[in-house]
């Protein structure tokens, strides 16, 4: 079946260092692609997502890019904050069923 | 891990009646619950946060008294859509926090609806 696979945290990076956090995913068809973020305290948000292969979304800073070949959504940022200390979840929806099907989360944390 | 359950994982009911959704966090307790929508082909959208105890807290635009939440236990949240139309017809997902802290949460593997 469809699944989402994201690299274990905690991720633990200085303010200002480069962020990636893999995701892989096994899916058949064409599914869209996202990445959710849960800050504490609160419930989950679409940060950016992606339809197609070679999209690229983005939001505050953050980009991943739809690889279908490598079948990989990883989410970057040039320059972490101390604020964008989150729990980040990979997820994709296949428009087969429109299920959502979610990554383990990755806790990161940034340093001041 | 931890886990949480979602009952029942689809329905069909007919408009005009009302259907409630269980969910349960089965080895933890979960002083917040929250409950999600994911339309067609879209992300997911949080409807509505749930404490233990205490009314939910809904976001803009969700009706609180189209959506019923009750989370009565530190195991059990309900989400009951009173007088369901087409139009209600959704993936509903619950998630569940452990009680030692926010930042890990479990999803249940969500409920179909289709109201005819």
């Amino acid at each position: 079946g469809d699944s989402v696979t994201q690299m274990e945290g905690p991720v633990t990076l200085s303010e200002e260092a480069f962020l990636t956090i893999n995701c892989t995913y096994t899916a058949t068809g064409y599914p869209s692609l996202f990445w959710y973020v849960q800050y504490p305290g609160e419930g989950l948000q679409l940060l950016l997502k992606a339809t197609k292969a070679d999209d690229k979304g983005s939001n505050k800073g953050f980009e991943a890019t739809y690889r279908k070949e490598t079948t990989s959504f990883h989410l970057e940022k040039g320059s972490v904050q101390v604020s964008d200390s989150a729990v980040y979840f990979c997820a994709l929806s296949n428009a087969r069923d429109d299920k959502i099907i979610f990554g383990k989360g990755t806790r990161l944390h940034i340093l001041p | 891990g931890a886990v949480v359950s979602q009952h029942p994982s689809r329905v069909i009911c007919k408009s005009g009646t009302s259907v409630k959704i269980e969910c349960r966090s089965l080895d933890f307790q979960a002083t917040t619950m929250f409950w999600y929508r994911q339309f067609p082909k879209k992300s997911l959208m949080l409807m509505a946060t749930s404490n233990e105890g205490s009314k939910a807290t809904y976001e803009q635009g969700v009706e609180k008294d189209k959506f019923l939440i009750n989370h009565a236990s530190l195991t059990l949240s309900t989400l009951t859509v009173t007088s369901a139309h087409p139009e209600d017809s959704s993936f509903y997902i619950c998630s569940a926090c452990e009680l030692a802290g926010y930042e890990t949460q479990y999803f249940g593997p969500g409920t179909r609806l289709l109201v005819l």
